[in-house]
């Protein structure tokens, strides 16, 4: 079936540093991968997506590329602020076996320090 | 506001019994999922519903059930609460696809004491 495989949180860093959190996939065909970010308190909100293969996401300063050769869609940030610190999610499009829906990450807790 | 809505945000209810958590989809979105969300198992995909009939079932136990109405909301029964099914339970929508990304609500926490 899909999976997503994250690194494991949290993951603390002090403001303007960069980030990068990776994730890595197994899926049957073509799947459309996501980054969504859930802030405390709040549901999962979409940050970037990437519908096919060497396509680059990008969202209020945060990227992802669709690597296919490598399976995998590492979100990059060049200079983080005390305002990102949130859970990080990957997802794929994709149950497994056909079904509909988004397989998800277990998360990356991102923490920030100024 | 993303346009899903969820209800109750606060649930708290002693093992044994039922509860209803609602959802209303963004509009025009006919699919709904629910996840489950919970420290140890993460974000968990139970059900989904496009336009009024089942289309797939995940991690859903026996205990639980849902329905989608011909208005598209949606509702998650769970009944004969145990203390491990205290989560997070998001409801989320989408238009025909997932190609798009879904439109999640801000969730129903319940708690079983």
């Amino acid at each position: 079936g899909n999976s997503v495989t994250q690194m494991e949180g949290p993951v603390t860093l002090s403001e303007e540093a960069f980030l990068t959190i990776n994730c890595t996939y197994t899926a049957t065909g073509y799947p459309s991968l996501f980054w969504y970010v859930q802030y405390p308190g709040e549901g999962l909100q979409l940050l970037l997506k990437a519908t096919k293969a060497d396509d680059k996401g990008s969202n209020k300063g945060f990227e992802a590329t669709y690597r296919k050769e490598t399976t995998s869609f590492h979100l990059e940030k060049g200079s983080v602020q005390v305002s990102d610190s949130a859970v990080y999610f990957c997802a794929l499009s994709g149950l497994g076996g056909g079904a509909d829906g988004l397989t998800f990450g277990k998360g990356t807790h991102l923490i920030i320090q100024p | 506001d993303s346009g899903v809505t969820q209800t109750p945000k606060h649930l708290i209810t002693a093992t044994g019994q039922r509860v209803t958590l609602r959802c209303s989809p963004r509009s025009g979105d006919l699919s709904v999922y629910w996840y489950q969300q919970s420290l140890d198992q993460g974000l968990q995909f139970l059900i989904q519903y496009y336009n009024g009939e089942e289309r797939a079932k995940g991690n859903i136990l026996e205990r639980f059930s849902a329905q989608q109405f011909p208005d598209l909301h949606s509702e998650l029964n769970l009944s004969s609460l145990e203390l491990g099914d205290s989560a997070l339970y998001f409801c989320a929508s989408s238009t025909r696809g997932v190609q798009g990304g879904y439109t999640f609500g801000s969730g129903t926490r319940l708690t079983v004491v």
